[in-house]
């Protein structure tokens, strides 16, 4: 089954407390993007990997880290959380095509942070 | 950088009424997205529209782009209760700036009531 699996659904951490979220696909996907969603501003992007090795930002990368060494996965890195990154955070995957068209987006399941 | 306004913000419907929601870029689109998410879901992708003019149905949803590539909307007819959710439209920017990058409005909170 075609499916973008993150880890874990639910956090809720402490102030400063480094925390890894983990994204997978078994899509074979070249795209790969985290989102996060808060009430009224929809799904703000915050970072991107067009394939392993290349990454950039979004618009709302400060306070997010994101490293792709395989093509599968994608871990979002708070290296120091603070509360205003209290959200819920989508990971996406797509196929993107050689004409430069971004392709169907397939999301995971989301994880709700809490940074207290 | 590219926005994408999204339009109304909340609408509430009587079961059997027709709903639209509109999409708005600021630049020039090389295609548009659609996603429809369920309360406490994920995003769901529904349609994906690349020409222009290009109008797309799937049952009682009819989905637009505009002639300029600039502009979508999707039409529910006679909207029932499993319509409830957040419609996302997520645009491609046809600039090239940020290559492969989808922009997403921030989405129509649909609300049916029977």
């Amino acid at each position: 089954e075609a499916q973008v699996t993150q880890n874990p659904r639910y956090l809720i951490t402490v102030t400063g407390k480094k925390l890894t979220v983990t994204c997978s696909q078994n899509m074979n996907h070249e795209y790969m993007s985290w989102y996060r969603q808060d009430p009224g501003l929809g799904l703000r992007q915050i970072y991107y990997s067009m394939n392993v090795e290349v990454t950039d930002k979004g618009d709302v990368p400060e306070g997010y880290k994101v490293s792709r060494k395989e093509k599968r996965n994608f871990p979002l890195i708070l290296e120091s959380p603070s509360p205003n990154q209290t959200s819920l955070y989508f990971c996406a995957s797509s196929k993107f095509l050689k004409t430069g068209v971004n392709t169907e987006a397939f999301f995971g399941q989301g994880t709700r942070l809490t940074v207290v | 950088g590219q926005q994408v306004m999204q339009i109304p913000q909340y609408q509430h419907v009587q079961e059997g009424e027709d709903f639209t929601t509109y999409c708005n870029s600021s630049t020039t689109l090389s295609n548009i997205q659609w996603y429809k998410q369920r309360p406490g879901g994920h995003p769901v992708f529904l349609i994906q529209l690349v020409k222009s003019g290009e109008v797309k149905k799937q049952k009682r949803l009819t989905f637009q782009f505009g002639e300029a590539k600039k502009n979508s909307s999707l039409h529910i007819t006679a909207t029932q209760t499993t319509d409830v959710g957040t419609y996302f439209c997520a645009g491609q920017d046809a600039g090239g700036t940020s290559y492969g990058k989808l922009t997403f409005g921030q989405g129509t909170i649909l609300t049916v009531h029977p």
